[in-house]
């Protein structure tokens, strides 16, 4: 199935230390979009973005979608132990249909 | 309110078997999406009912088939089970199809078919 570029695959970090995801399509979206998904749970919306080059934050995460409508990154700063899980872009077609990246593993030391 | 909730939790089949999937939808939502996960990769899209008719569908083949009821609760049914049909299966619900609407996920079923 068709899937987005997603990188990188996994991160091992120090707590306090700033990460840096990105996800790449060759289709452009219209809606970018970032996920979080724990052990045994369905994703959790992080943050949604809407227009091209919009800079959006949640807290210690922020995330850009790209000039393009082709590309988007996360950023995460401040790293704590909790921020562990895997973490998915996703861009939303017209229909509403997301199309998923494959992930990237966030593994943080204390 | 109610989140997106899905039962079973886990099953497991055998090849062959049939196997209904239920969820129910996030109170005030009225679109459900239905995905496959498998070990290791991102969600991948099944289909999606609006107002109980299937509105957009992956590349998944006919013996993936669903339902949606007027509570918006939906079913997924698969047919003649293979064995790579093992996965993670995402219900997410959504109200109208417009930016902002996003989709909230429940915590899946995970299925095992030996």
């Amino acid at each position: 199935g068709q899937q987005l570029n997603q990188s990188p695959q996994s991160m091992f970090i120090q707590e306090g230390e700033d990460v840096s995801m990105n996800c790449t399509s060759s289709s452009i979206f219209n809606t970018w979009l970032w996920y979080k998904q724990d052990p045994g749970e369905g994703p959790v919306l992080l943050i949604a973005l809407y227009k091209a080059g919009e800079l959006t934050s949640n807290g210690r995460l922020t995330a850009q979608f790209g000039i393009t409508r082709k590309d988007s990154f996360l950023n995460i700063s401040a790293s704590i132990p909790s921020d562990v899980g895997i973490y998915f872009c996703a861009g939303r077609s017209n229909t509403g249909k997301l199309i998923f990246g494959q992930g990237t593993t966030l593994q943080v030391k204390p | 309110e109610t989140g997106v909730t899905q039962s079973p939790t886990h099953l497991i089949k055998t090849r062959g078997q049939q196997v209904t999937l239920r969820c129910s939808s996030q109170s005030g939502h009225n679109t459900v999406s239905w995905y496959q996960q498998a070990l290791g990769q991102g969600p991948q899209f099944i289909f999606q009912y609006y107002r109980e008719e299937e509105n957009g569908r992956g590349n998944f083949p006919p013996r993936f088939s669903g339902l949606q009821f007027p509570n918006y609760s939906s079913e997924l049914n698969v047919n003649a089970l293979e064995l790579d049909d093992s996965a993670l299966y995402l219900c997410a619900s959504s109200g109208q199809l417009e930016a902002g609407n996003e989709q909230f996920f429940g915590p899946g079923t995970r299925l095992t078919v030996l």
